[in-house]
Formats: structure tokens, sequence, C-alpha cells
């Protein structure tokens, strides 16, 4: 089993809240991702990092940021929550080539 | 536009029936193709994966079918079990790209 770790699993928070997400892998995978999961719908990639000082956007436009100092740690934040930004979000770990993608278990977010 | 197209949607079979979940796809730089599985409550995980250069591959009771031609792939599970109940995802991605595209998800029962 891979050991990629979010925190907090589940979030409940008021809207204009800064947030942050955790995202933590022992691996020492050196790329990185972040998926956005709604019900129903196709994971979309919204930020990935190829190591240390490196990010990117993905494919799916997103408001919130991410950051790389650490190779093992890639926190993706929010500075002020919307409702529009309730969603699940998967944090992935690859080594270089890429494939396969190990998966977190998420976060679940719900902002009111 | 959505890159995978995946059905159906959901899906019940009895307990030793053969499930067939379906993609579609119509980029031809498309050159891997994995199969995701998620439980409730978890990530994403790595079933199965095949290369265009096979129309076939097995790992246990999982296959995927590959049709280069059609631009489809499948995946069948034999003799399913009610453990298999969880939701199963198609993904593509291009050469050298980071970006998985996802299919939308099939639910998968399994009855006992």
């Amino acid at each position: 089993e891979a050991d990629i770790y979010q925190t907090p699993r589940y979030l409940v928070i008021g809207t204009g809240k800064k947030i942050t997400l955790e995202c933590s892998q022992t691996m020492g995978h050196d790329k990185m991702y972040w998926y956005q999961q709604d019900p129903g719908m196709e994971l979309h990639l919204i930020h990935y990092s190829y190591g240390v000082n490196s990010t990117e956007k993905g494919d799916l436009s997103s408001e919130s940021t991410v950051s790389r100092i650490r190779t093992e740690h890639f926190p993706l934040t929010l500075e002020s929550a919307r409702p529009s930004h309730t969603s699940q979000y998967l944090c992935a770990s690859s080594e270089p080539g890429g494939q396969p993608q190990h998966f977190g278990d998420g976060t679940r977010l719900s902002i009111l | 536009q959505q890159q995978v197209k995946q059905s159906p949607q959901s899906l019940i079979v009895q307990k030793g029936g053969i499930p067939i979940i379906n993609c579609a796809y119509e980029n031809t730089a498309f050159d891997y193709f994995p199969w995701y599985q998620q439980f409730p409550g978890k990530g994403p995980a790595l079933l199965i994966a095949i290369r265009p250069d096979v129309s076939e591959k097995k790992e246990g009771r999982f296959t995927i079918s590959f049709n280069k031609s059609a631009k489809q792939f499948s995946l069948h599970i034999m003799d399913s079990q009610p453990g298999d109940s969880a939701t199963y995802f198609c993904a593509a991605r291009a050469g050298g790209a980071n970006n998985l595209f996802f299919g939308t998800g099939t639910r998968l029962t399994v009855i006992p």
C-alpha cells in the first residue's frame, strides 16, 4: 500500500477562511499531484510538481495555490474559501516516469 | 471536453458474473491506459494498466481488452465477488505528459 497521507480527512468551514490541505509521502517520489474530484465526475488535475521548488497548474483552473519546499510535502492552500470550493481533493505521487500514480485517501472539503 | 468517455455509470451483477466496463478516447497520442479502483472513503488505487502495443492484459481476475483501431478499451472482472464492489475509473495519458485524463467512473455493485 502506498504511503501517502492527507490531512484533514474532512473539513467543514465557513466562507472567507484560509485553508491549507496537507499532503505528505514517504516514498521519496519527485512528482506530486493534486486532483479535484466531484461526485459522479472524473478526477481533474489542478496542480503538479516535478520536485522541490517546482509547481505547475493542471488542466482544471483552480483558485488554490501549492508549494513544494520539501520533497515529501506538497500542501494546497485556499486563501479565502468559497462554497464553490466544496469538493474532494486528492493528492498523488509518482516516480519520475509519472506512472503509476499513488493516491492518498483525500480531503473532503465543505465550505458553508 | 471529456477526453475519456466511460460507461456504464453504474452496474449491478450477481456474484460470479462478469461485469464489463467500457471506455473510449479520441486522442491518438494516448499511450498508457490504467484502471483505478476506488472504495468509499479511500483514494483510487491502480488496478491494472495497458499500453497500446498489446490487445489484452490479465492480472488475476481482471482483464483489460484494448482495441487500438476503435480507440476503445474495457475492463472485465471474472468471477466477480461482493468485495469487488467499488467505483472503477479508466484513464489515459499521452506520452511524456504528467496529466492523467480520467473517465467519470462506474459504480459496481456485486450482489451475494
